[in-house]
């Protein structure tokens, strides 16, 4: 039962254009969602998240977009940089929890 | 304040034997947890803990595998008679409160051969 599902593994993208990894939940439950990085032999790094009752947060080059009718979120990156490469994962938590659930990740490539 | 320590950060271990790795959370963050993450997956919950207690764990956590938090500080995790299916990453995550934005280790790799 895969509640939360990355379903692209890979993107490759250029310098400079734009990322857009995606990312679906089944679990109408929850209301908190996070994309995390994560380099080779390093723990996941918090990059940002968003509230359901909100449906788009930016942080400098990072927005994550909330669709809650289609229970799909979206990180936009731009411009994307070849420092971006690295898995992403998307999680998710309810209020009455603390566990997060998080996708398979999707590994992002970005060409020089 | 110097994030999250695990240690070790690989383990080799023959099947059948206990192994047994530690998590030092950040100091003042009262929640710990444990995930452990095979390859091509995102990372699966396994336990929590609040302060010294802990307050859930996953079915995954099956008999073999023990976690505690003594004095709500560090936390170790046990799995004893280890099978090949136990070959993961296991990382460790404190945070300070309810809501996300942990800070995870950098997990420990174990290999059961």
């Amino acid at each position: 039962d895969q509640q939360v599902k990355q379903n692209s593994p890979s993107l490759s993208v250029q310098e400079g254009r734009i990322s857009i990894l995606n990312c679906d939940y089944t679990n109408s439950m929850f209301d908190y969602f996070l994309w995390y990085k994560k380099y080779p032999a390093e723990g996941p790094t918090f990059l940002i998240s968003i509230s359901s009752i909100k449906d788009k947060n930016e942080d400098g080059r990072f927005t994550v977009f909330l669709n809650k009718s289609a229970k799909h979120l979206s990180l936009h990156i731009v411009p994307s940089q070849p420092g971006d490469s690295a898995v992403y994962f998307c999680a998710a938590t309810e209020t009455s929890g603390s566990r997060l659930t998080f996708g398979e990740g999707t590994q992002l490539t970005v060409n020089p | 304040d110097t994030g999250v320590s695990q240690d070790p950060r690989h383990k080799i271990t023959k099947r059948g034997q206990n192994v047994t790795f530690r998590c030092d959370p950040i100091s003042e963050h009262n929640r710990l947890y444990w995930y452990r993450q095979t390859l091509g997956q995102g990372p699966e919950f396994l336990t929590y803990f609040q302060n010294e207690a802990q307050l859930e764990k996953s079915r995954l956590l099956s008999d073999r595998f023990s976690a505690e938090r003594p004095k709500g500080s560090f936390s170790t995790l046990e799995i004893q008679r280890t099978e090949q299916g136990d070959s993961a990453m296991y990382l460790c995550a404190s945070s300070l409160g309810v809501r996300g934005g942990y800070t995870f280790g950098s997990g420990t790799r174990l290999t059961v051969v």
